[in-house]
């Protein structure tokens, strides 16, 4: 079975630009997160869906950042009027399970790398 | 605030050697530790989860330790090879799932 994209894989925006991320997970799971991660560093936290309910978004840098997950499977990862501290990897999980933080494998996409100019 | 730090930042073996890379924390009330192993331009491959009452999991030539008490653990590679040549990071997750930054190791031929 397919495991999790995103696209594009690669994009650059130049600033002030809005751009949106895509990133479709495991077919049935249930849980997704988006994740930064910036050159040489740990993924950081951004936020959680529990199918098309975003339960936690306490990791989100400002309110240039948007996230949605309408239909409960695909998700969309939205930054307006981006900045070049916005460059990074944005990775994308899910996970088969409701409850973030519990017992529960993430499986994670490739990552869309993101600079801005 | 969990602060999770891993040592050595890189490490580079020559084949066949057996090898341990370290993972602390500070907060030690987590549900769980995971190692993953990032690729260039790859995503992260769940590698060993082990819970808050476990001590070790074991997959393959990986062994992975926990001392929640210390709060620390360990991922033994036996036998290193080329293949094994990536990012290692280590997780810990409670009310989200921090990171570290990861060693990066270089397995040479």
């Amino acid at each position: 079975g397919a495991g999790v994209s995103q696209s594009p894989r690669y994009k650059v925006a130049k600033r002030g630009q809005d751009v949106a991320l895509r990133c479709d997970p495991i077919s049935g799971h249930v849980s997704l997160f988006w994740y930064q991660q910036a050159l040489g560093q740990g993924p950081e936290f951004l936020t959680y869906f529990q199918n098309e309910a975003q339960l936690d978004k306490s990791g989100l840098p400002s309110d240039r950042f948007f996230a949605e997950r309408p239909e409960g499977s695909v998700s969309t990862l939205k930054i307006q009027r981006t900045q070049q501290e916005d460059s990074a990897v944005y990775l994308c999980a899910s996970s088969p399970n409701p409850g973030a933080w519990s017992y529960n494998e993430q499986f994670f996409g490739p990552g869309t790398r993101l600079t801005v100019l | 605030k969990q602060e999770v730090t891993q040592i050595p930042a890189a490490l580079s073996v020559p084949e066949g050697e057996n090898l341990v890379l370290n993972c602390s924390f500070t907060d030690s009330a987590i549900y769980n530790l995971q190692w993953f192993r990032q690729d260039p331009g790859k995503g992260l491959t769940s590698l060993l989860l082990i819970q808050s009452s476990q001590r070790e999991q074991t997959s393959g030539r990986l062994n992975a330790s926990l001392d929640k008490s210390s709060g620390r653990s360990t991922l033994y590679i036996a036998a290193s090879q080329p293949g094994d040549s990536a990012t290692y990071l280590c997780a810990v997750t409670k009310n989200d799932m921090r990171f570290g930054a990861g060693t990066r190791l270089t397995v040479k031929p």
